[in-house]
């Protein structure tokens, strides 16, 4: 079955320190690998995207990786701040849909 | 960016009752809207993908009886929960794309469904 996982449900580290989240899938092809935010009560907000021939992508802050052998990419926030507590999602855009990841919940202290 | 409008953004039914949501690209023509369902702290689960003009598609185990979908123009799609029960209460998001296979998802508010 087709499935799409995310390191932990919850991650808390320190101001300042980098954060690293997973995103692991199985049974997928995807074109398009995208990282969103979402805020709670609110709809996800669009951070990254990488494709399938990218290894790695910036912006800012923001660091994404995509390894399409081990079906798996790590987005990183460095420098975090308190700013960044969100829930992290990881979609997949395969043909004309997306499917989205689990969600990591993470908490950066002050 | 782009927005997606997404109304109303909380709604509280009589069990039975039907509700429509819905959604709108305010700034752009939007051929694909996705509409997601989400329960408290766990991810989106895609419900069912529409087409302007054309019957939407369901995911598996989705009830395309229980939730109607409509795409009748290129600004606006609209979920409509049938005969709605207690279960049916949750987090509805719709997103919208401007164009086939575009790279990047537009999210509306997201609708908060409480069906007492």
């Amino acid at each position: 079955s087709q499935k799409i996982e995310q390191n932990s449900e919850a991650l808390n580290i320190q101001e300042g320190k980098t954060a690293t989240l997973t995103c692991n899938y199985t049974n997928y092809s995807p074109a398009y690998l995208q990282w969103y935010r979402q805020d709670p009560g609110r709809g996800p907000v669009f951070l990254l995207l990488i494709r399938e021939n990218e290894k790695e992508k910036r912006k800012e802050r923001l660091k994404v990786t995509f390894d399409t052998t081990l079906k798996q990419s790590l987005f990183h926030i460095t420098a975090s701040q308190p700013a960044d507590s969100a829930t992290y999602l990881c979609a997949l855009h395969t043909g004309n849909q997306f499917y989205f990841g689990t969600g990591t919940s993470l908490t950066v202290i002050p | 960016g782009a927005v997606v409008s997404q109304h109303p953004s909380w709604v509280i039914c009589k069990s039975g009752t039907s509700v429509k949501i819905e959604c709108r690209s305010l700034d752009f023509q939007a051929t694909t809207m996705f509409w997601y369902r989400q329960f408290p702290k766990q991810s989106l689960m895609l419900m069912a993908t529409s087409n302007e003009g054309s019957k939407a598609t369901y995911e598996q185990g989705v009830e395309k009886d229980k939730f109607l979908i409509n795409h009748a123009s290129l600004t606006l799609s609209t979920l409509t929960v049938t005969s709605a029960h207690p279960e049916d209460s949750s987090f509805y998001i719709c997103s919208a794309t401007p164009r086939m296979g575009n790279t990047e998802a537009f999210f509306g508010q997201g609708t908060r469904l409480t069906v007492v």
